[in-house]
């Protein structure tokens, strides 16, 4: 069985400043994705990075970049910069790879509620 | 591309009752997911579709069913509306050729079941 543990429920971040959000995880599975997820009041899930458990560099897309550890079973994402619009759930997500009966769906952590202060 | 769509946005039931939840996926997708997320549990995959074919589900009763349809869009229904329903239910699409895919969310469907 997966699982994901965020272990921070809530950050206050001043804006403009960087933020880390922890992320472990747990798997037997050799290959697998990691994703983040942001998710405002609105609802929605938002897309933010991937990295494949078999990619030798660290993710990045634009303020975000993914520090990945394999051995410490680590994920954590950084945002550079942060904005006020950074201001949302993010949850830190896992899926293993398809092996021929079909995706098992993401397995998600609690998930840790952001707020950038002015 | 336009993205993942979800109809409606709001309902309210009450207990006893069925209701048919709508996701239109991502053009050129074929796998849709859906997920269900509560306060007290978090988000938990409830199945997911390819093809037509209910490829994988998760750990809910059978009161929670779906389908696809050929054109790749979704419906999950739920029978017997209990008050534990009560959620925002999430649709994801990816192309489905691959479990690590990004799967991409819908706005989510917000039941109330009174």
């Amino acid at each position: 069985a997966q699982k994901i543990t965020q272990t921070q429920p809530g950050m206050f971040v001043q804006e403009k400043e960087a933020v880390t959000l922890d992320c472990t995880y747990d798997t037997s599975d050799p290959s697998y994705g990691l994703f983040w997820y942001k998710q405002p009041s609105s609802g929605e899930m938002i897309f933010l990075i991937y990295q494949g458990s078999y990619d030798q560099q660290n993710a990045t897309e634009g303020r975000y970049s993914l520090n990945f550890q394999k051995a410490r079973k680590s994920a954590n994402l950084v945002i550079s910069a942060s904005q006020l619009g950074d201001s949302a759930m993010y949850f830190c997500a896992m899926i293993s790879k398809y092996s021929g009966g079909g995706a098992d769906g993401l397995t998600f952590g609690k998930g840790t509620h952001l707020i950038i202060q002015p | 591309k336009a993205g993942v769509t979800q109809t409606p946005r709001y309902l309210i039931k009450t207990r006893g009752q069925q209701v048919t939840l709508s996701c239109s996926p991502i053009s050129g997708h074929r796998s849709v997911s859906w997920y269900q997320q509560t306060p007290g549990q978090g988000l938990q995959f409830l199945f997911e579709y390819f093809s037509e074919t209910q490829r994988n589900k998760g750990n809910f009763p059978g009161r929670f069913s779906g389908r696809q349809f050929s054109n790749s869009r979704s419906e999950m229904n739920v029978s017997t509306l209990e008050l534990g329903d009560s959620a925002l239910y999430l649709c994801a699409s990816s192309p489905g050729t691959s479990g690590e895919e990004t799967q991409y969310f819908g706005p989510g469907t917000r039941l109330l079941v009174l």
